[in-house]
Parts: structure tokens; C-alpha cells; sequence
């Protein structure tokens, strides 16, 4: 079955940067994107970027164009989202969903809480 | 960006009744050339993640119960859950997927 696996929950400080993993299983890795999706506390969910596993071609959201770095590894079916210059408004739990050639989104990660404080 | 709206933010409605959400997009998502509405709909339980309900519009994932459906074309989109039960109590949230995905604000369903 389709499984995407996402690293544990993080603590940063205002300035730092995050990287958050996401390990898939069950289908052809190659075969389907992988994007990223964060919901602030209470808040709605925001759509983050999009990595193609196949060739490593990215876009992300305009207000993270320069923050936002995502990266692939073939061998080991994972796929990585860093985010830098953290601040406070970052506080969010970022979520991987697989996604078509049409970005539907169909299967999701469990979560990565992702804490900035000082 | 195609800002997605929905309405109403939060009902409440009994058990065994019917519960409609509407989403409005701030353009259309119908792609002309296969006549599908790039529209999806999303369920949240507390502390899980999102789980996928409909796309295209209408068309149920695999495994969702026909009390969930979907309707609509363009720039408008209603989802009804027809029989409300306790486990559909949820926050809903509409998707385009029409360009680079946009959500909605998302609806909180209570039961009553």
C-alpha cells in the first residue's frame, strides 16, 4: 500500500533552517510528484511547492520562491523540503502528499510539526 | 493564484440530515479541451492529515461512502454529505488543481 513516511517534529530558532524528509513506498517513485502543504495552528492549509521525483524539477509557492529548496533521492525513495530564514510565521505542521500529473493530491504524510522560537 | 472561497465557515447540522458546502473560485476551473473541473475535495479530522474525497468535481475516491458527493461547473462547486453520521464531524476544504494549487479556507462541520 501507498505510504509516505515524514521525519520527526523540529524546534528551530528565528533564522535557522529546517529540512524535513519524506519516505515513499508502495508505488513507483518515479512515477508520481511529491508536494509540500503546511497548516499553521488553527489555520487552513497552504500550499508550499511540488518536486517531479523523475528528474528533480521543482516549483514552489511565489512567497517561498528563494526560501524553499527540494530534493530528491532515488535510492532511497525519499524526498526532502528544506525551508531557510525561518521565522515565527513558519510555525506549521508541513505535510508530503503524492500528486498526479494534475496535482491532486491522493495520498498524504502524517505531519512534521515544524516550531520556530526563540 | 485562482483564490478559492468557501461557505458557509462552520454549520451545524443533525444527525441523519444533510450538510452542503459551497466553493466559489475566483476563476474557472473547467479545462475546456477534456471538459473536467479541476476541483477537489479534501476531509480533516483532528490531528490527521488531510484525506481526498472527490475530484473532478464529482467523481468519489475509492473507498469514500455515497453520502459524500459533488456537484458543480466552472467557478462554482457544492459538496453535500446526504444523512450526516458522527464520523463525518471534520473540517472540509475545497481544492483547485486547475493551475498551482490553491485551497479553500476551509468549513468546520459540527453535529447539532
Amino acid at each position: 500500500q501507498v505510504q509516505l513516511v515524514q521525519s520527526g517534529a523540529e524546534v528551530k530558532k528565528p533564522g535557522a533552517s529546517v529540512r524535513v524528509s519524506c519516505k515513499a513506498s508502495g508505488y513507483t517513485f518515479t512515477s508520481y510528484y511529491i508536494h509540500w502543504v503546511r497548516q499553521a495552528p488553527g489555520q487552513g492549509l497552504e500550499w508550499v511547492g511540488v518536486i517531479n521525483p523523475g528528474d528533480g524539477t521543482t516549483t514552489s509557492a511565489q512567497k517561498f520562491q528563494g526560501r524553499v529548496t527540494m530534493t530528491r533521492d532515488t535510492s532511497t525513495r525519499t524526498v526532502y523540503m528544506e525551508l531557510s530564514s525561518l521565522r515565527s510565521e513558519d510555525t506549521a505542521v508541513y505535510y508530503c502528499a503524492r500528486g498526479n500529473s494534475d496535482s491532486l493530491l491522493d495520498y498524504w504524510g502524517q505531519g512534521t510539526l515544524v516550531t520556530v522560537s526563540s | 493564484d485562482i483564490v478559492m472561497t468557501q461557505s458557509p465557515d462552520s454549520l451545524a447540522v443533525s444527525l441523519g440530515e444533510r450538510a452542503t458546502i459551497n466553493c466559489k473560485s475566483s476563476q474557472s476551473v473547467l479545462f475546456r479541451s477534456n471538459n473536467k473541473n479541476y476541483l477537489a475535495w479534501y476531509q480533516q479530522k483532528p490531528g490527521q492529515p488531510p484525506k481526498l474525497l472527490i475530484y473532478w468535481a464529482s467523481t468519489r475516491e475509492s473507498g469514500v461512502p455515497d453520502r459524500f458527493s459533488g456537484s458543480g461547473s466552472g467557478t462554482d462547486f457544492t459538496l453535500t454529505i446526504s444523512g450526516l453520521q458522527a464520523e463525518d464531524v471534520a473540517v472540509y476544504y475545497c481544492q483547485q488543481f486547475y493551475i498551482t494549487p490553491t485551497f479553500g479556507q476551509g468549513t468546520k462541520l459540527e453535529i447539532k
